[in-house]
């Protein structure tokens, strides 16, 4: 099967600029996550959906981080203005269901705000 | 390409050795546990899990260890290769919902 597909693999932007991210799940997989991740850490946790519904933001910044999947296939994230500490990777998972099932995750987009 | 860890503490292991990954979960109520493997440049890439009805489970030439009343986790690898060589992550899924909590990672460096 096609795993989760991200785009773009790189963005390099200077600060106040916004930027989006694009994300293809697994077909079939009705929940997906948004994770950042920074260099040397482990992932954290944005906002997950299940189908079109978020059903926890509680970790996005939302005065600039906004995030939709409106047809509970793709999503898109967006950050708008960036900031220099945004700088990381985002990375895109989805899994089958919401109840203790591995996530599969994309290549993420490296992020470089300037 | 890009270093997935910079600073993370390192185990160095012998192509052919096992190697022993350990890490600590935060939530005694955590019920469900994964081991990841990220390559440089690359996504995290599920290896193994583990419900917290088990305290053990093997998979191919990787093995998972669970104690709950250490709130430990340990992935072993047996005979490994220069492919192991990756940034390992565990994670512990919070709240039954796939809310993963992600360790800090441990990388580990194979040698010929």
């Amino acid at each position: 099967e096609a795993g989760v597909v991200q785009s773009p693999r790189y963005k390099i932007i200077e600060k106040k600029q916004p930027v989006a991210f694009w994300c293809n799940p697994i077909s079939g997989h009705n929940t997906l996550y948004w994770y950042r991740q920074n260099l040397g850490q482990g992932p954290e946790l944005l906002i997950r959906y299940e189908n079109e519904e978020a059903v926890d933001d509680s970790q996005l910044p939302k005065d600039r981080f906004s995030a939709e999947r409106l047809k509970g296939v793709d999503s898109t994230l967006k950050i708008q203005p960036a900031e220099l500490g945004d700088s990381a990777v985002y990375l895109c998972a989805s899994s089958p269901d919401l109840y203790n099932s591995p996530l599969h995750f994309g290549n993420g987009t490296r992020l470089t705000v300037t | 390409g890009e270093s997935v860890g910079l600073h993370l503490p390192t185990l160095s292991v012998q192509e052919g050795d096992n190697s022993i990954i350990n890490c600590a979960y935060s939530n005694s109520a955590s019920d469900y546990f994964i081991w990841y493997k990220q390559e440089s440049g690359k996504g995290p890439q599920f290896i193994i899990d583990i419900r917290s009805n088990m305290d053990k489970r093997q998979g191919q030439r990787v093995t998972v260890l669970l104690n709950k009343t250490v709130k430990h986790l340990s992935l072993q690898i047996a005979a490994t290769q220069p492919g192991d060589s990756a940034v390992y992550f565990c994670a512990e899924n919070e709240d039954g919902y796939n809310k993963l909590i992600f360790g800090a990672g441990t990388r580990l460096a194979v040698h010929p």
